[in-house]
């Protein structure tokens, strides 16, 4: 399967600071990926699909301003969490579509902790 | 609509034996269907996926999955649990060409030893 790599892997932050987390694939080109968030022992929540060269499409009741998405190569994508708080502590987990096979392939997530 | 229903939120078994996991799914149209497994503070790793091809679908790990349309099912097994095994389980839909997964809620597997 495909390589995905996020980074960082934990993030700890002041209340009110921006925060960016990289998803790069390594091993394909991938058009689009998809960035999820997840609470303890929760299921994934797909906050935005991101497409390269394009604006995401972000699910509804998601912030666009506050969950900033780029996709400006065809191997990354970045979620800037804006103006953190403590409520946006999460689990938030990227994956790349290999439309091959229409799988979709994970990262192996970014845990936030906004103090 | 899609959708998928994980019954169980917790299974546990004893160590060797038989792992069943249960997914069913409600899709308008022939359904895409996976098993991802999570451990502790890491990503989604694919254990097996259907795509309409045979419908008994061999993973990773010793773990399999059958797809019964007559049933809307698609629920994972393997004949012998081992401690390794220990993780959280999660079905997803999706009817392929990029378009969206849905989720379960996910199953948490206990091994006892």
């Amino acid at each position: 399967g495909a390589v995905v790599s996020q980074h960082p892997s934990w993030v700890i932050c002041k209340s009110g600071t921006s925060v960016k987390i990289e998803c790069r694939s390594l091993d394909f080109q991938a058009t689009t990926m998809f960035w999820y968030r997840q609470f303890p022992k929760q299921s994934l929540m797909l906050m935005a699909t991101s497409n390269e060269g394009s604006k995401a499409t972000y699910e509804q009741g998601v912030e666009k301003d506050k969950f900033l998405i780029n996709h400006a190569s065809l191997t990354l994508s970045t979620l800037t969490v804006t103006s953190a708080h403590p409520e946006d502590s999460s689990f938030y987990i990227c994956s790349v579509l290999a439309s091959s096979t229409d799988t979709q392939y994970f990262g192996p997530g970014t845990r936030l902790t906004v103090l | 609509a899609q959708s998928v229903t994980q019954l169980g939120s917790h299974v546990s078994v004893s160590e060797g034996a038989l792992v069943l996991l249960r997914c069913n799914y409600s899709s308008s149209v022939p359904p895409y269907l996976f098993w991802y497994v999570q451990y502790p503070n890491q990503g989604l790793q694919l254990l097996l996926k259907y795509t309409s091809a045979a419908t008994l679908v061999k993973g990773i790990n010793g773990f399999e999955a059958e797809f019964k349309k007559s049933e809307t099912s698609f629920h994972l097994t393997k004949p012998s649990a081992h401690m390794s095994d220990a993780a959280e389980y999660f079905c997803a839909v999706s009817h392929g060409t990029g378009n969206q997964f849905y989720f379960g809620t996910g199953t948490s597997l206990t091994v006892i030893p």
